[in-house]
């Protein structure tokens, strides 16, 4: 089965620029979303079609996908923007969700 | 604006049938312009997909779950619903129910913009 591998975690200071990564074979010919989620929370979805933002998610989160491996982008980091991130992909007609990535702002 | 709630017992015996229910607000089920999904996370850990469906097209299901899991949609209530048979410790979870759109006309390929809150799920006897 498909599958899809992010850092367990990734730490930034605030206002600096945090990249989370999402590897899978040829992921780069899917398309990958990423979903932002705080403790006892629901998924937000931030990123999807790789690059696309969803009304209402500030311009500081983007979105690439090429080769093998997807990369959610923060630009000026906010305490606010910390929590579990996860990728997602469709693959053989499934949908695959990444491990997650917990980033935390120090 | 959809809305999306999660119902059904928090508490099922092992071996027995998990039965939830969403109940969507402020859009149609029966739209083709959305898809109907459920995801599960078990306590301190990631998401897993069980799910989804667009009205009256195919269903779609994790593999690993295809055998015991069932969707199913009441128009008429404007709802739709999850069946998980013979559950086992492994399936205590919180359960979202999601809704979301896809890419392309005629494909599965989406995303999930819309979730409900979860409902936590135990299985004990």
């Amino acid at each position: 089965s498909y599958e899809l591998t992010q850092p367990t975690s990734v730490s930034v200071s605030p206002g600096q620029t945090a990249s989370i990564t999402c590897s899978g074979d040829k992921l780069g010919d899917k398309h990958a979303c990423w979903y932002h989620q705080k403790p006892g929370q629901s998924p937000i979805l931030v990123i999807y079609q790789d690059r696309q933002r969803p009304s209402g998610i500030p311009e500081r989160f983007s979105g690439s996908n090429s080769g093998n491996t997807a990369t959610l982008i923060i630009s000026g980091t906010q305490a606010l923007d910390e929590g579990d991130y996860y990728c997602q992909a469709w693959d053989s007609s499934t949908v695959v969700f990444g491990g997650g990535t917990k980033l935390t702002v120090l | 604006q959809l809305q999306l709630q999660e119902s059904g017992p928090g508490l099922v015996k092992p071996s027995e049938t998990l039965s939830l229910t969403c109940t969507v607000s402020g859009g149609s089920i029966s739209s083709s312009s959305y898809s109907w999904g459920w995801i599960r996370q078990p306590p301190g850990e990631g998401l897993e997909y069980i799910g989804s469906l667009y009205y009256s097209e195919r269903t779609y299901y994790s593999p690993s779950l295809k055998s015991r899991a069932t969707l199913s949609v009441d128009t008429s209530k404007n709802q739709f619903s999850l069946k998980l048979s013979s559950v086992t410790a492994a399936d205590a979870a919180v359960y979202f129910c999601a809704s979301g759109f896809r890419y392309y006309y005629d494909s599965s390929d989406g995303a999930f913009d819309i979730w409900g809150q979860g409902t936590l799920v135990t299985v004990s006897s």
